[in-house]
C-alpha cells in the first residue's frame, strides 16, 4: 500500500489519559499536516512539517498538543490530558510541492 | 481556521442530474484542489487546478477557477447515487499554507 496511512483507525480513552496518533506519509512527500475535523465540519488544520521541520501550529494546537516528525519521514500527534472537546476525526495528508495532497483515513478519537 | 467557504451547504438532486457547487476563498493561492468525503471517512482527491488555469476536466468533473472573483466551481455531470458525499475546496495559498472550506453535502437520489 502506498497511500498515506494512520493508525490506530479508532481510539477510544478516558478524560484526562494521553494518547499519541502516528501517521506514514507517502514515501516520496517531504510535506506533512495534520488536520481535525468534527462532524459536520471541514478539516481544521493543526500543524504541517517540511521534512523534519515543523513550519506551522494552527493557533487550535493548544500546547497539550505536540506533534513531531522525527526524521521527516513518519509523524506522530500527541494530546495530553485529553478533554472530551478532543473528540473528533483527526486527518493527516502529505504531498511534495506543487502537487495534490493526499489524505489517510483518518483517526477517529473518542473521549469518555 | 477555514479560509473557504462552499456554497450551497446541502443540495440534493435526483440521478441523472448535474450538481453545481461554489467556493470562496481569501487569500492570494497557488493552486485549489477538491476533494470529496464519505461519511465517516477520509478525504478523496478529486482534481487540481493551479491559480494560472481557468477550466480544468477530469471524467463528469469540471472544475472553474476565478481568480479575481476569488472564486471556484466543481460541476459534476450526469449524477449517480454514489456521488454522494460531502464535498470540500482547499487552497494553497502563496504561504504554503492548506486550507479547506466548510463543505457541501451533496445527496444524489436514485
Amino acid at each position: 500500500d502506498t497511500g498515506v496511512s494512520q493508525d490506530p483507525r479508532h481510539k477510544i480513552t478516558k478524560r484526562g489519559q494521553n494518547v499519541t496518533f502516528r501517521c506514514d506519509p507517502i514515501s516520496e512527500h517531504n510535506r506533512l499536516y495534520w488536520y481535525r475535523q468534527t462532524l459536520g465540519q471541514g478539516p481544521e488544520f493543526l500543524t504541517y512539517f517540511q521534512n523534519e521541520a515543523q513550519l506551522e501550529k494552527s493557533r487550535l494546537l493548544s500546547d497539550r498538543f505536540s506533534a513531531e516528525r522525527p526524521k521527516g519521514s513518519f509523524s506522530t500527534l500527541e494530546i495530553q490530558r485529553t478533554e472530551q472537546g478532543d473528540s473528533a476525526m483527526y486527518l493527516c495528508a502529505s504531498s511534495s510541492p506543487g502537487i495534490s495532497a493526499f489524505f489517510g483515513q483518518g483517526t477517529r478519537l473518542t473521549v469518555v | 481556521s477555514q479560509q473557504g467557504e462552499e456554497d450551497p451547504q446541502a443540495l440534493s438532486i435526483q440521478e441523472g442530474e448535474n450538481a453545481t457547487m461554489n467556493c470562496s476563498y481569501k487569500t492570494s493561492i497557488n493552486n485549489l484542489q477538491w476533494y470529496r468525503q464519505n461519511s465517516g471517512r477520509g478525504l478523496v482527491h478529486l482534481i487540481l487546478i493551479r491559480s494560472n488555469e481557468r477550466e480544468k476536466h477530469s471524467g463528469r468533473l469540471r472544475v472553474t477557477l476565478d481568480t479575481s472573483k476569488k472564486s471556484s466551481s466543481l460541476l459534476i455531470t450526469a449524477s449517480r447515487a454514489a456521488d454522494t458525499a460531502s464535498y470540500f475546496c482547499a487552497t494553497w495559498n502563496t504561504g504554503n499554507q492548506f486550507y479547506f472550506g466548510t463543505g457541501t453535502s451533496l445527496t444524489v437520489i436514485p
